[in-house]
């Protein structure tokens, strides 16, 4: 099956500091989608990336999907204590639409 | 409210004991999910059903069995539970094109 490799595993940051995370795969990916976990939380939907090159943004986020659509990154600007979390990067793959493959996910943590 | 119910929250199984977990959504979603997340290791999928009526196998079904009850329900169940199932669990369903929405989880500890 595809696989996902996601970088780094953990990240530290003062509160302020700008964060990145980034995922990678070895096949040309149909989209991608980013969840958010908060500690103790379940994972929530962020948003879903389909097109090369695509860049998106949410207010302190910006999503990028690149241009061979292999990889992808969540940037976070100016951080703030509610970012910590556990971000995942997920691809769909396969003949059926929603079985997803997440990546082992980056844990963030903002230090005030 | 609109949304992926899971049940129970927190569960102790003693070796060999058998459970099912719940799921059920009201968003009318075909498809649904379990996913179990262990340290590390991110979300696993388990089992999924892509429509009411089908089911099929993920990357680590071993242990388990599924049911979809109906649109709405889709069940986990543990026939013979062993420690290398503490985890927790997640029910998921998803919509095209906003991506899944999961339950709240459940954490299974068997001792």
């Amino acid at each position: 099956g595809q696989q996902v490799m996601q970088i780094p595993q953990y990240q530290h940051v003062q509160e302020g500091e700008d964060f990145t995370t980034y995922c990678n795969s070895s096949t040309t990916l149909s989209n991608i989608q980013w969840y958010k976990q908060r500690p103790g939380g379940h994972p929530v939907f962020l948003i879903q990336l389909v097109k090369s090159g695509e860049v998106k943004k949410q207010k302190r986020l910006t999503f990028q999907f690149g241009e061979a659509k292999k990889n992808s990154s969540l940037h976070i600007t100016a951080t703030q204590t509610t970012d910590v979390g556990t971000y995942f990067c997920s691809l769909a793959g396969g003949t059926s639409y929603g079985k997803l493959t997440f990546g082992q996910g980056t844990i963030l943590t903002v230090h005030p | 409210n609109a949304g992926v119910t899971q049940t129970p929250k927190f569960q102790v199984l003693k070796t060999g004991q058998s459970m099912t977990l719940q799921c059920a959504q009201d968003m009318n979603h075909n498809s649904m999910y379990w996913y179990r997340q262990d340290p590390g290791m991110g979300l696993r999928l388990i089992y999924y059903s892509a429509s009411e009526g089908t089911t099929d196998k993920g990357e680590v079904p071993n242990g388990y069995n599924v049911s979809r009850l109906n649109k709405r329900e889709f069940s986990l169940r543990l026939e013979s539970a062993a420690p290398s199932q503490t985890s927790v669990y997640f029910c998921a369903s998803i919509t095209d094109p906003y991506g899944y929405t999961f339950g709240s989880g459940t954490r299974l500890t068997v001792v």
